[in-house]
């Protein structure tokens, strides 16, 4: 089964920083580009970053540019999100997403169930 | 503010029809495929179609997708209330960044 789990979400004060991991199962991990996608309390989706399959490309929003690094480890079949720099408005749950089952040029069939990540004092 | 803009909800009876819009850009959906979501409460969203009009194994055919120019839209034939729930557009950015639509609540009266 292709699997995503995320962990390492919790309350950070401002200005702190958080480790999020993504451990993916039931596919090659390592051929496949990965993202971070979260959702602020009752709003909608925000991608925050891409990283493509043997790290040569990343990407971030604008919003997290200079302060998250994406990164992963095709090894361990893990995709990481270290968040630096935390503001009350980084507070979501953040999902870990890729295209893996589908051949598609768009779009994201496999996520995780999330991790809620809640900045504040 | 999203870069997509989506109506914020729609609404319709059991058994009926529905569309749901998503508008862009040519420097997003113009240039590119789109995708579409639906997110029931309390979880992670699901793939309903991608490149414009795809569905994933397992996606009913009462859900479709098309797309002209900068817009794209959602048909769900056949209204269930199972079918209630958040459902979002994406697409690439001419920057290389995913962007997405703001999210339309759907209704089944």
């Amino acid at each position: 089964e292709v699997q995503l789990v995320e962990s390492g979400g919790g309350l950070v004060k401002p200005g702190g920083s958080l480790r999020l991991s993504c451990a993916a199962s039931g596919f090659t991990f390592s051929s496949y580009s990965m993202n971070w996608v979260r959702q602020a309390p009752g709003k909608g989706l925000e991608w925050v970053s891409s990283i493509s399959s043997s790290s040569s490309y990343i990407y971030y929003a604008d919003s997290v540019k200079g302060r998250f690094t994406i990164s992963r480890d095709n090894a361990k079949n893990s995709l990481y999100l270290q968040m630096n720099s935390l503001r009350a408005e980084d507070t979501a749950v953040y999902y870990c997403a890729s295209i893996v089952v589908v051949v598609a040029a768009s779009g994201m069939d496999v996520w995780g169930q999330g991790t809620t990540v809640t900045v504040s004092s | 503010q999203s870069v997509l803009t989506q109506p914020p909800s729609v609404s319709a009876a059991p058994g009926q029809k529905v569309t749901i819009s998503c508008s862009g850009s040519s420097s997003n959906i113009g240039n590119n495929y789109v995708s579409w979501y639906q997110q029931l409460p309390g979880t992670a969203p699901k793939l309903l179609i991608y490149d414009n009009n795809k569905r994933p194994s397992g996606i009913p055919d009462r859900f479709s997708g098309s797309k002209s120019g900068t817009s794209a839209t959602l048909g769900i034939t056949g209204l269930q209330t199972g079918d209630e729930a958040d459902y979002y557009c994406g697409t690439w950015d001419s920057s290389l960044s995913r962007v997405f639509g703001g999210g339309t609540k759907l209704t089944v009266l």
